[in-house]
């Protein structure tokens, strides 16, 4: 089956920091989307991709759709102590029914 | 509130029961789906609804089964349970917003 590689499994960072995350596939998808996992919640959808080559901001989160439909990056900047949790990206198609998400980057983020 | 409820919140159950787990989509949201967490698979996508069909399945095992009714609201039975099958069970809903995902139920298989 599909799989999405995410990388890194996990951040130690400093308060203040960029934070930078991605995923590859092996296949193409026609939608990349991340999501945040706070403990205890569901997902809750950061930014959506629909386009390879789009690069898309959502406040301190910029995430770009690769030119090859086969990867995507989040960047997250000036870190604060919420964003801490687990990211996830999920891309949509490639012949594969639902959301396909990667294993998760977890972020810890020391004052 | 992400505008999709799923209940109960926790579940502790014994190997070999049965339970059913619970989800209201989003208001006019017409598509359910079920996704599975657990520690060393992650997310995983088992079945989906659209307008009360069965639309897709993907990993989902034949001891578990859906159904969405009239009102669209969604059940996931989880039947034969195994210590195995202890993880977190999301409901999502996808509408004009893209997929929004509920709080989950932790099922914890003793």
């Amino acid at each position: 089956g599909q799989q999405l590689n995410q990388s890194p499994q996990s951040m130690f960072i400093q308060e203040g920091e960029d934070v930078s995350m991605n995923c590859t596939s092996s296949s193409i998808f026609n939608t990349w989307l991340w999501y945040k996992q706070d403990p205890g919640e569901g997902p809750v959808l950061l930014i959506a991709l629909y386009k390879a080559g789009e690069l898309t901001s959502n406040g301190r989160l910029t995430a770009q759709f690769g030119i090859t439909r086969k990867d995507s990056f989040l960047n997250i900047s000036a870190s604060i102590p919420s964003d801490v949790g687990i990211y996830f990206c999920a891309g949509l198609g490639g012949g594969a029914d639902g959301l396909t998400f990667g294993k998760g980057t977890h972020l810890i983020i020391q004052p | 509130d992400s505008g999709v409820t799923q209940t109960p919140k926790h579940l502790i159950t014994a190997t070999g029961q049965r339970v059913t787990l619970r989800c209201s989509p989003r208001s006019g949201d017409l598509s359910v789906y079920w996704y599975q967490q657990s520690l060393d698979q992650g997310l995983q996508f088992l079945i989906q609804y659209y307008n009360g069909e069965e639309r897709a399945k993907g990993n989902i095992l034949e001891r578990f089964s859906a159904q969405q009714f009239p009102d669209l609201h969604s059940e996931l039975n989880l039947s034969s349970l195994e210590l195995g099958d202890s993880a977190l069970y999301f409901c999502a809903s996808r509408g004009s917003v893209g997929y929004t995902f509920g709080s989950g139920t932790r099922l914890t298989v003793v």
